[in-house]
């Protein structure tokens, strides 16, 4: 089956810096790659995603960026900002839509 | 829409009993799921279903049990409960893509806080 790493576990920036979370993974038929936000006590929420026809999406201050031949994708949080602590989860999906999630980032940012 | 609803939000058990965690959903996903949640395993696939009648054992299904007799209701069942099954338990739900291949994403509920002493 399909194998999800994620890196780094803990990640803790300064306010208004940058932020990556990568994420790697097995099989290359994986074609869906979401990634969730989890706060703490609350539930996982999507907050981006990308299929494997795309190399990169945007969405204000969150981007992903897709590289097939490696099988690695990014998470790339730019302007942090408090609210941006949490649990970060990345996913993974071939063909079907049950994903095999990495085990989460903590990112701290600190104000 | 009320979305992904998940009863209780909080059980303590004793080991050796039983019970149900209850999840509905009202988008009329055709695909459900439960995870369990432990501190650095991140969200581990216990039992899926891709529609009514139809489950699926996941990553770490023992100790479990699944029935999906309706779109809308996919029960948790802990048959003798353990320690070890102290967790967090989230449902998820997901549309099917309009075509092979084309994911959707998940929709969690809030989740149940489940000790077992």
């Amino acid at each position: 089956g399909e194998n999800v790493e994620q890196h780094p576990s803990t990640l803790s920036v300064q306010e208004g810096d940058s932020a990556v979370i990568k994420c790697t993974y097995s099989d290359s038929a994986s074609n869906y790659f979401p990634w969730y936000k989890q706060e703490l006590g609350k539930r996982p929420q999507l907050i981006i995603d990308i299929r494997s026809n795309v190399g990169e999406k945007k969405d204000q201050r969150i981007a992903v960026t897709l590289n097939k031949t490696a099988k690695h994708f990014s998470l790339h949080i730019t302007e942090t900002q408090p609210e941006d602590s949490a649990v970060y989860f990345c996913a993974a999906s071939i063909g079907s839509y049950i994903p095999t999630f990495g085990r989460g980032t903590s990112l701290i940012v600190h104000p | 829409n009320a979305g992904v609803t998940q009863t209780p939000k909080f059980q303590v058990l004793k080991t050796g009993q039983s019970m149900t965690l209850q999840c509905a959903q009202d988008m009329n996903h055709e695909y459900m799921s439960w995870y369990r949640q432990d501190p650095g395993m991140g969200l581990r696939l216990i039992h899926y279903s891709v529609g009514a009648g139809i489950t699926d054992q996941g990553e770490v299904p023992n100790g479990y049990n699944v029935s999906r007799s309706t779109t809308e209701d996919f029960p948790l069942r802990l048959l003798s409960a353990a320690p070890s099954q102290t967790s967090v338990y989230f449902c998820a739900s997901s549309r099917q893509g309009a075509k092979v291949g084309s994911n959707q994403p998940q929709h969690f509920g809030d989740g149940t806080r489940l000790s077992i002493l």
